[in-house]
């Protein structure tokens, strides 16, 4: 069985700085995607980033980076110029895609510091 | 975002009650998701469909059944609620194809007493 690990609870950043959140997982596939989510206070789950495990290069979206190491089985988000609305419960996720579920880490909750 | 929905979207109620969460989707894919989201867990699996009338369970799927008799709509029920069974309850949608993604809605949060 697949699983992810998230080894931070909570970070801390203050605004306009750089943070990164950390995760690793465990899988014998070798193709699958990576995922974080992003859920603020309002509950709603947010994609932030996607990753398809067969593509090298690492994927981004704006201010938000991933370093996906596949051979270490980790995969990390950077998140730049850390914004007010940033602050969220970030979780890492794995997925065989079709039919099967999502495997979810335990989440970081970030704060950003004004 | 995608078109889902979910209904309703806060319960309370009793012990030894049937409970049903409705999850509603406008964007005809094909795989539907139920998770459920308690502290300190993340989100686990609960049962998942892969077509009308095609579902199968998740890796917490007692105490709970599903039903998909249309396309866009996904059913969970809770034969005789427990308060074990109190959590935030997620559907979540993909489509299938080479871009795929999960999508999820906006939650329902259940409590049973």
């Amino acid at each position: 069985a697949q699983t992810v690990t998230q080894s931070q609870p909570e970070m801390s950043v203050q605004e306009a700085e750089t943070v990164t959140l950390s995760c690793t997982y465990d899988t014998s596939e070798s193709d699958y995607y990576l995922f974080w989510y992003k859920q603020p206070p309002s509950r709603q789950m947010i994609l932030v980033i996607r990753q398809e495990a067969y593509k090298q290069q690492n994927a981004t979206e704006n201010r938000f980076s991933v370093n996906f190491q596949k051979a270490a089985k980790s995969f990390s988000l950077k998140i730049s110029d850390s914004q007010l609305g940033d602050a969220a419960m970030y979780f890492c996720a794995y997925w065989r895609g079709g039919a099967d579920g999502l495997t979810f880490g335990k989440g970081t909750h970030l704060i950003i510091q004004p | 975002d995608a078109g889902i929905t979910q209904s309703p979207r806060h319960k309370v109620t009793e012990t030894g009650t049937p409970v049903t969460l409705r999850c509603h989707q406008t964007e005809n894919h094909r795989y539907m998701y139920w998770y459920r989201q308690d502290p300190g867990h993340g989100l686990r699996l609960i049962h998942y469909s892969y077509g009308v009338k095609d579902t199968d369970k998740g890796e917490v799927s007692d105490g709970y059944s599903v039903s998909r008799s249309k396309t866009e709509d996904f059913l969970l029920t809770l034969e005789s609620a427990t308060s074990s069974q109190t959590s935030v309850y997620f559907c979540a949608i993909s489509s299938g194809t080479n871009t795929d993604t999960q999508y999820f809605g906006p939650g329902t949060r259940l409590t049973v007493l």
